[in-house]
């Protein structure tokens, strides 16, 4: 139990271009999600946290209007990163939880290239 | 400072050895922490979390110690299929969920 899944697994896009990826937890409803960045060699970074049904809560020095979160149902939230540049290229990660926990489900990952 | 920091290693461990690191961490209200294992290019699985009396998971065995803030983890008898990035991970302790990560310590393990 307690699959997550993401998609795609792995993108290449243009600069400017927007890219979405999707968040699933196929197997429980996730009440909280949230989305990490990790570059090569570092540590996973959290990006922001979203609750179904509500706005998304940022960390520090991530922008919200570049990377848009939505968490629309108990089983899916999405980023889009909005227009990409090379910089943003990155392993993305999101995971879930389904109470007040610190236990994490985490997704396989998007590895977003900007060219 | 980095709030979770690690020796990024490798840590070369002939086959059948016993290996062990440690891990800091510098936010005092942390409740929670763990290891998670890492390979490459793959998304972190917990390996275990860790209690303040110490505990054990097969060949793993996890330590903390609040005074000092530091977490250990040791493999007795490796595997090659224990090579793996090992990320030490804490909360943040302001709320549910919020996990800070180390930045792992590499482990290869040798035939």
């Amino acid at each position: 139990g307690a699959v997550v899944s993401q998609h795609p697994s792995w993108v290449i896009c243009k600069s400017g271009t927007s890219v979405k990826i999707e968040c699933r937890s196929l197997d429980f409803q996730a009440t909280t999600m949230f989305w990490y960045r990790q570059f090569p060699k570092q540590s996973l970074m959290l990006m922001a946290t979203s609750n179904e049904g509500s706005k998304a809560t940022y960390e520090q020095g991530v922008e919200k209007d570049k990377f848009l979160i939505n968490h629309a149902s108990l089983t899916l939230s999405t980023l889009t990163v909005t227009s990409a540049h090379p910089e943003d290229s990155s392993f993305y990660i999101c995971s879930a939880n389904s109470g007040p926990t610190d236990t994490q489900y985490f997704g396989p990952g998007t590895r977003l290239t900007v060219l | 400072r980095k709030e979770v920091e690690q020796d990024p290693g490798p840590f070369n461990v002939p086959e059948g050895a016993t290996v062990a690191f440690n891990c800091t961490y510098s936010n005092s209200a942390s409740q929670s922490f763990f290891w998670y294992r890492q390979d490459c290019r793959k998304e972190p699985k917990l390996l275990m979390s860790v209690y303040s009396s110490g505990n054990e998971d097969g060949r793993f065995t996890a330590q903390l110690n609040r005074a000092s803030q530091y977490i250990s983890l040791l493999i007795r008898d490796s595997k090659l299929s224990d090579s793996a990035t090992y990320l030490c991970v804490v909360n943040r302790g302001d709320s549910w969920g919020k996990l800070q990560f180390g930045a792992g310590t590499q482990v290869v393990v040798t035939p």
